[in-house]
């Protein structure tokens, strides 16, 4: 099975500061990579698919980029409301594993 | 409005058996799959398996294959996730979500609000 790492698993960043999380996938999953965003005591919501199209309604700040194994969620400039829990997830080849999370806080 | 809208919470205990439902509005059922996604308290996302309604066909992970059964009535456009025995570690609230193509393995761009188990005696 192809396993998801996510790094950092934790960070603190600033209001208007370039936030960037890692996904990187055990084997090759071409650009099948989704990005949610978990808030506390909500349902996910879908941020990113196809590794970098942005999901419609979802803030310009939010960007992905990426393909193979190794991918990026950047937040260019971090807003109060993004204080969250960030995964990635693989959708190919009927299995839809999702990484471990990142948890996003404010400094 | 596509929308995902699923049974109640739920207080059990181990050894009960028990079906949480997942009830699709406002697209085609029968022509895109849908997961299920395990939430342990304080913990991450686990996809769990997931099932093409027109034909039945399902999908499990490894990690829950022969633990639950997911199953979907196209006639009242309702998915299910069961189980058989519950045990504590059972504690979750369970999601599901819908891929955004139609019969297609995609990323889950529509949710249902969660349901929460809860296995104790």
């Amino acid at each position: 099975d192809i396993q998801m790492t996510q790094s950092p698993s934790s960070l603190s960043a600033s209001v208007g500061e370039r936030v960037t999380i890692t996904c990187r996938a055990s084997q090759g999953v071409g650009n099948s990579l989704a990005w949610y965003q978990q808030k506390p005591g909500k349902v996910p919501k879908l941020l990113i698919y196809a590794a970098s199209s942005l999901q419609a309604g979802v803030p310009s700040r939010f960007s992905g980029s990426g393909s193979g194994t190794d991918f990026t969620l950047t937040i260019s400039s971090l807003q109060p409301e993004d204080v969250a829990t960030y995964y990635c997830q693989k959708y190919s080849g009927a299995l839809f594993t999702f990484g471990p999370g990142t948890k996003v806080d404010m400094k | 409005e596509a929308q995902l809208v699923q049974s109640g919470a739920e207080v059990k205990e181990p050894g009960d058996s028990l079906r949480i439902s997942c009830k699709a509005s406002g697209y085609s059922f029968n022509t895109y799959w849908i997961a299920w996604v395990r939430q342990m308290p304080g913990k991450g996302l686990e996809w769990m398996g997931i099932i093409y309604p027109d034909d039945a066909d399902t999908r499990y992970s490894p990690s829950f294959e022969g633990q639950v059964t997911i199953s979907a009535d196209k006639s009242i456009s309702t998915a299910y996730l069961q189980w058989s025995y519950l045990k504590a570690s059972d504690t979750a609230t369970y999601y599901c979500a819908r891929p955004r193509g139609s019969n297609s393995h995609d990323a889950f761009d529509i949710w249902g609000q969660g349901t929460m188990v809860t296995v104790s005696s």
